[in-house]
């Protein structure tokens, strides 16, 4: 399997907070994604990155912003969360020749 | 833009029998990729098959086939023999060779095998 995480695996919070989900990867990939999956849409690509401080707006970027200080680390920021973002959120990397995107577990976000 | 469409959101197929899930896509593209994933209650994802669309062979993996039809833009998925362990949702997605190689996601069939 390949090395990613994601913290938190669970969050409750409130309108009009700020949160960050992290992804961690052990595979020195190049490529991260960041997704949302709702019922009756699939997953949907947020933002994604092409290296240290190199990102690029997805399909559904509008209220959430990353960032990449380093390889490993891909951070996804709702600076004032809504409840349109309740969602499950999973990151992923792509594997060097782009064959295949590997995801991590998941964080179901919840905002009330 | 690309588009996916998954006209089933449910299926179900007894044990050790057939079910093939229906995929179609929209793109303007010559080259890219198809996939399906697989996503038990676990939620993980996990690659199912991947077809390149400049093969003209279809893809196979042990019980998994696909029936790729590049003029239809049609990607269908055959599981035979069916397990219990394959009750998932199932997603097909496409990914153009470059740009990013975004994946493109369909909104998934839930397919549940009964014993």
């Amino acid at each position: 399997d390949a090395g990613i995480t994601q913290s938190p695996r669970h969050k409750v919070t409130e309108t009009g907070t700020p949160v960050t989900l992290r992804c961690h990867q052990t595979e020195n990939h190049r490529y991260m994604y960041w997704y949302r999956q709702d019922p009756g849409h699939g997953l949907r690509l947020i933002h994604y990155s092409y290296g240290v401080k190199d990102t690029d707006k997805g399909e559904v970027s509008d209220g959430y912003s990353v960032s990449r200080s380093k390889t490993e680390d891909f951070l996804l920021t709702l600076e004032s969360a809504t409840s349109s973002q309740t969602s499950v959120y999973f990151c992923a990397i792509a594997s060097p020749n782009f064959y295949e995107q590997y995801f991590g577990p998941g964080t179901r976000l919840t905002v009330t | 833009a690309q588009t996916v469409t998954q006209s089933q959101p449910e299926m179900s197929v007894q044990e050790a029998e057939t079910v093939t899930l229906s995929c179609t896509y929209d793109t303007s593209e010559n080259n890219y990729y198809l996939f399906w994933y697989k996503q038990p209650p676990s939620r993980q994802m996990i690659l199912v098959i991947r077809q390149e669309a400049y093969k003209q062979q279809n893809a196979t993996e042990n019980r998994f086939s696909v029936n790729f039809q590049k003029a239809a833009k049609s990607f269908s998925l055959k599981i035979s023999d069916s397990q219990l362990g394959d009750t998932a949702m199932y997603f097909c997605a496409f990914m153009k060779h470059v740009d990013g190689n975004k994946l493109v996601f369909g909104a998934g069939t839930i397919l549940r095998v009964k014993s």
